[in-house]
């Protein structure tokens, strides 16, 4: 069975603190695994994927994530936390590239 | 390029009433995959089409929920009759092609429609 475990539901961090969200996966097979960012009353936005390729994933906005297959992890990251970047965040994983089963996110808060 | 459209964008509707939301992917995008997202949980995927064929719909629970894209491009989502667990947001997206599961095409994800049912 596939599934995504998000730690943290809520993650507050300091404007120019580092952002760590944490994500850990079950696939069967090598998965491809995605962030996606959600704003307000919004759509989902792909900030990152991985896709089999380079294990640091470089995504928009300043977001880089790493596939660590032997933790079954794919963390997302940031070094410096703007406040734009107060949003919800889902990571994603699809093992074959066609289905996506999300985590249950997590909030960002940015405190100024 | 145009986005992912829905409609509406909000909906209130008492339990057992029906109600419909709309979708038109991005033009040239044969993969349409609605999606409900409860409040504080991900989004799950409800049913995927490929151009106008149902890929899964495993998750769609048929006893009230149906779907149709009957000329391969927008979609409609249909619940009758609605539950008070029906209440969230429906998310539709679409992408290029998912007829190669080796293969991955990015979902582009319209701006929903959130449901409250009374």
């Amino acid at each position: 069975a596939q599934s995504v475990t998000q730690l943290g539901s809520h993650v507050s961090v300091s404007e120019g603190a580092l952002v760590l969200l944490r994500c850990n996966y079950s696939s069967s097979v090598p998965p491809y695994l995605f962030w996606y960012v959600q704003y307000p009353n919004q759509g989902l936005q792909l900030l990152l994927k991985y896709t089999s390729a380079a294990t640091l994933v470089k995504g928009i906005n300043g977001f880089e994530a790493e596939f660590k297959k032997s933790e079954t992890s794919f963390h997302l990251t940031k070094p410096s936390a703007h406040m734009s970047d107060a949003a919800e965040y889902f990571c994603a994983v699809a093992p074959t590239g066609n289905q996506f089963y999300f985590g249950t996110g997590t909030s960002l808060t940015v405190i100024p | 390029e145009a986005g992912v459209a829905q409609s509406p964008r909000y909906k209130i509707i008492e339990k057992r009433q029906s109600v419909a939301f709309w979708c038109n992917p991005i033009s040239g995008h044969a993969t349409l995959y609605w999606y409900q997202q409860i409040l504080g949980q991900g989004p799950k995927l409800l049913i995927q089409f490929q151009n106008n064929g149902v890929v899964d719909d495993s998750q769609l629970p048929k006893d009230r929920f149906s779907a149709e894209r009957l000329k391969g491009v927008d979609s409609t989502l249909k619940i009758q009759p609605a539950k008070l667990e029906d209440s969230a947001v429906y998310l539709c997206a679409s992408s290029l092609d998912s007829t190669w599961l080796l293969s991955y095409n990015e979902q582009f994800f319209g701006p929903g429609t959130r449901l409250t049912v009374l």
